[in-house]
C-alpha cells in the first residue's frame, strides 16, 4: 500500500528555521517525483514545487523560489521541505503528494503555525 | 503562467442531482494535462480525474470529466451524501508551474 506520512505540526516563532519531512512507503521511492502544496487557512490549494529523489531534481513555483528549500534521502524514503527564516505569513497546512504531473497520493498534511 | 478560474464558487444542490464544475484556462492547455481533485474538511485532496477524463483508480463511475483547450467540466451524475466537497482543477505539464484553480464548493441545498 502506497503511503505518505508526514511528520506531526510544529509551532514556531517568526525569524526561526524549520524541516518538515514525508516518508514514502510501499513504492519504490526514488521512482517518483515528491510534491509539495501549500494551503494557508480557509484558502485554497498552492502548489509549491517537485523534487525527484532519485536525483535531488528540484522544480520550483517562482512564487516560492528562494523562500524554502527541497530535499530528500532516498537511503530512508524521506522528502524534506525546509525553511531558514520563518515569518507568520508561513502559517499553513503542507502537505506532500507523489507525482511529477498530477499527484495520485497524499500525505496526511503538516500545519505549521509561526506566532510570536 | 496559466491562470484557472473555477466556477461557480459554490453550487448548492440536493443529493440525487447532477453537478457540473467548470475550469477555464487563461491559456490553452492540453487536455493531457489537466486533472481534478476533491477535498473535504480536515483531509488531504484526492485525486478524481487525470488526463482530462480518466478516472483514477477506485473513483466511481458517476465522476467523469471532458473538455479541451480552455474548458474544462467535471461531472457528477448523481450526487451522493459523501460528494459535498470543495473541488479543485491542476493544470500540469512540461513546463512548471502547475497552477490550481481556486476551487468550486459543492454544497448541500
Amino acid at each position: 500500500e502506497v503511503q505518505l506520512v508526514q511528520s506531526g505540526a510544529e509551532v514556531k516563532k517568526p525569524g526561526e528555521s524549520l524541516k518538515i519531512s514525508c516518508k514514502g512507503s510501499g513504492y519504490s521511492f526514488t521512482s517518483y517525483w515528491i510534491g509539495w502544496v501549500r494551503q494557508m487557512p480557509g484558502k485554497g490549494l498552492e502548489w509549491m514545487g517537485i523534487i525527484y529523489p532519485g536525483d535531488s531534481d528540484t522544480k520550483y513555483s517562482p512564487s516560492f523560489q528562494g523562500q524554502v528549500t527541497f530535499s530528500a534521502d532516498k537511503s530512508i524514503s524521506t522528502a524534506y521541505l525546509q525553511w531558514s527564516s520563518l515569518k507568520a505569513s508561513d502559517s499553513a497546512m503542507y502537505y506532500c503528494a507523489r507525482g511529477g504531473s498530477y499527484s495520485d497520493y497524499w500525505g496526511q498534511g503538516t500545519l505549521v503555525t509561526v506566532s510570536s | 503562467e496559466i491562470v484557472l478560474t473555477q466556477s461557480p464558487g459554490t453550487l448548492s444542490l440536493s443529493p440525487g442531482e447532477r453537478a457540473t464544475l467548470s475550469c477555464r484556462a487563461s491559456q490553452s492547455v492540453s487536455s493531457t494535462y489537466l486533472a481534478w481533485y476533491q477535498q473535504k474538511p480536515g483531509q488531504a485532496p484526492r485525486l478524481l480525474i487525470f488526463g482530462a477524463s480518466s478516472r483514477a483508480t477506485g473513483i466511481p463511475d458517476r465522476f467523469s470529466g471532458s473538455g479541451s483547450g480552455t474548458d474544462f467540466t467535471l461531472t457528477i451524475s448523481r450526487l451522493e451524501p459523501e460528494d459535498f466537497a470543495v473541488y479543485y482543477c491542476q493544470r500540469y505539464g512540461s513546463s512548471p508551474p502547475w497552477t490550481f484553480g481556486q476551487g468550486t464548493k459543492v454544497e448541500i441545498k
